[in-house]
């Protein structure tokens, strides 16, 4: 199918792990990418090819995919990465786009 | 380093068509990248991938606003654009244009991005 399924919010308190999934049936055969973003500001990409991570992105962030399912970790998570994330792949053609409803991650 | 300027009307009447050009700086519209991009954003809402435009002019759109949308290059200027027609308040959004990034291949993400305009469609 063409959709990818996010769960709305994620809350976890500083120092535990935050995990956010991806589903979709695009991601057995495509890539995702996962974008932060922050209020007011323009996505930024935390991973790409389903698990490197992007140019000055910290540590605590990593991905992984098993079958139709993609996600994000990050591994202590702290107060300033709390965002919106959005994950995205393309289609069985990989002509056409898709990002994920976006989950809100929640630090406190 | 790769720099992009959304730029266009930030308010457009119902049923007319919505204008917007990204204006690239810091490299080149023909090899900076593999494709370029739009994606909009309603407001409180998520992200929806518009369309991808390809220097040579090839277009993908997404099947929900595919009837209604033009993308285009203009290589001498240094730009591209999209044109969104009939209008409606569903359509007001943050829209961002992008490049691809972090390729592999035709499989790429979006970076870097623009920082958006918002318009809005009203009477």
């Amino acid at each position: 199918s063409y959709e990818l399924t996010q769960p709305p919010s994620v809350s976890v308190s500083p120092g535990q792990t935050a995990r956010i999934t991806c589903s979709g049936d695009a991601l057995t055969k495509k890539y995702a990418y996962w974008y932060q973003q922050k209020s007011g500001q323009a996505p930024v990409v935390v991973i790409y090819e389903d698990m490197k991570r992007a140019s000055g992105i910290p540590e605590r962030f990593s991905g992984s995919t098993s079958g139709a399912v993609a996600t994000l970790t990050i591994s202590g998570a702290q107060v300033e990465d709390e965002a919106d994330y959005y994950c995205q792949s393309a289609d069985s053609s990989g002509n056409l786009r898709v990002f994920g409803g976006g989950t809100k991650l929640t630090v406190l | 380093q790769l720099q992009l300027q959304e730029s266009g009307p930030r308010l457009v009447k119902p049923a007319e068509t919505l204008s917007l050009t990204c204006a690239i700086s810091g490299g080149s519209i023909r090899s900076s990248t593999l494709y370029w991009g739009w994606i909009r954003q309603p407001p409180g809402k998520g992200l929806e991938w518009i369309g991808t435009v390809y220097y040579s002019g090839g277009t993908y759109s997404s099947p929900s606003l595919k009837s209604r949308l033009t993308l285009s290059v203009d290589t001498p200027n240094n730009q591209f654009y999209m044109k969104l027609s009939s209008v409606t308040a569903a359509d007001t959004a943050m829209y961002y244009c992008a490049g691809a990034g972090y390729c592999t291949g035709a499989s790429c993400g979006f970076d870097p991005w623009g920082q958006g305009i918002l318009v809005t469609v009203s009477s």
